[in-house]
């Protein structure tokens, strides 16, 4: 099944306590993306990846890190987790094509920093 | 710098009825992807609808259809014969063409009433 997965689904931590979000696809797309939803704010971009070693930043890059070594994953790097990046987060990947630029997300993971 | 606006935070619709949901963007660029997306109570993120900047024909899915207004940098997606099943939170979306930077809206709930 054409899948984007991510662990943990939810979870719960103390500020400064490192921590990493997995993202894998079994779909061979080149394009990959980190999103946070927050109330009222909608989705906002944190990074994107259009192959592999090659990354860009969103809009909210702040306190985040990313790599891309394998084409499959992305992992989300959060090196000193604070209250304010406890939020929803959303992998998502595509194709790299104009015309077949369809986003799958993955089911998302709940993240609370205390 | 790009920006998506949507303006109805909540909506409500009779089942069957039609309803649109309004998206306006601020973009100096001319060519661009708009994009609708569903976010049932699951949370998963699911496209509806996508047009490109560079066809003046609407696009259409099934029940759901857009109004494109280039000029007015306007983009609403008409939801006819409204079913149980379309409740959720609607986000629209922006893409640079040659870009994969996505700018979201805030999202608009749709309530169905029975």
């Amino acid at each position: 099944e054409a899948q984007v997965t991510q662990n943990p689904r939810y979870l719960i931590t103390v500020t400064g306590k490192k921590l990493t979000v997995t993202c894998s696809q079994n779909m061979n797309h080149e394009y990959m993306s980190w999103y946070r939803q927050d109330p009222g704010l909608g989705l906002r971009q944190i990074y994107y990846s259009m192959n592999v070693e090659v990354t860009d930043k969103g809009d909210v890059p702040e306190g985040y890190k990313v790599s891309r070594k394998e084409k499959r994953n992305f992992p989300l790097i959060l090196e000193s987790p604070s209250p304010n990046q406890t939020s929803l987060y959303f992998c998502a990947s595509s194709f790299a094509r104009e015309w077949a630029d369809t986003q799958y997300f993955g089911p998302g993971t709940r993240l609370t920093v205390l | 710098a790009q920006t998506v606006t949507q303006s109805q935070p909540e909506m409500s619709v009779q089942e069957a009825e039609t309803v649109t949901l309004s998206c306006t963007y601020d973009t100096s660029e001319s060519d661009y992807y708009l994009f609708w997306y569903k976010q049932p109570p699951s949370r998963q993120m699911i496209l509806v609808i996508r047009q490109e900047a560079y066809k003046q024909q609407n696009a259409t899915e099934n029940r759901f259809s857009v109004n494109f207004q280039k000029a007015a940098k306007s983009f609403s997606l008409k939801i006819s014969d409204s079913q149980l099943g379309d409740a959720a939170m609607y986000f629209c979306a922006y893409r640079s063409a040659g870009t994969y930077k996505y700018i979201f809206g805030t999202g608009t709930r749709l309530k169905v009433l029975a």
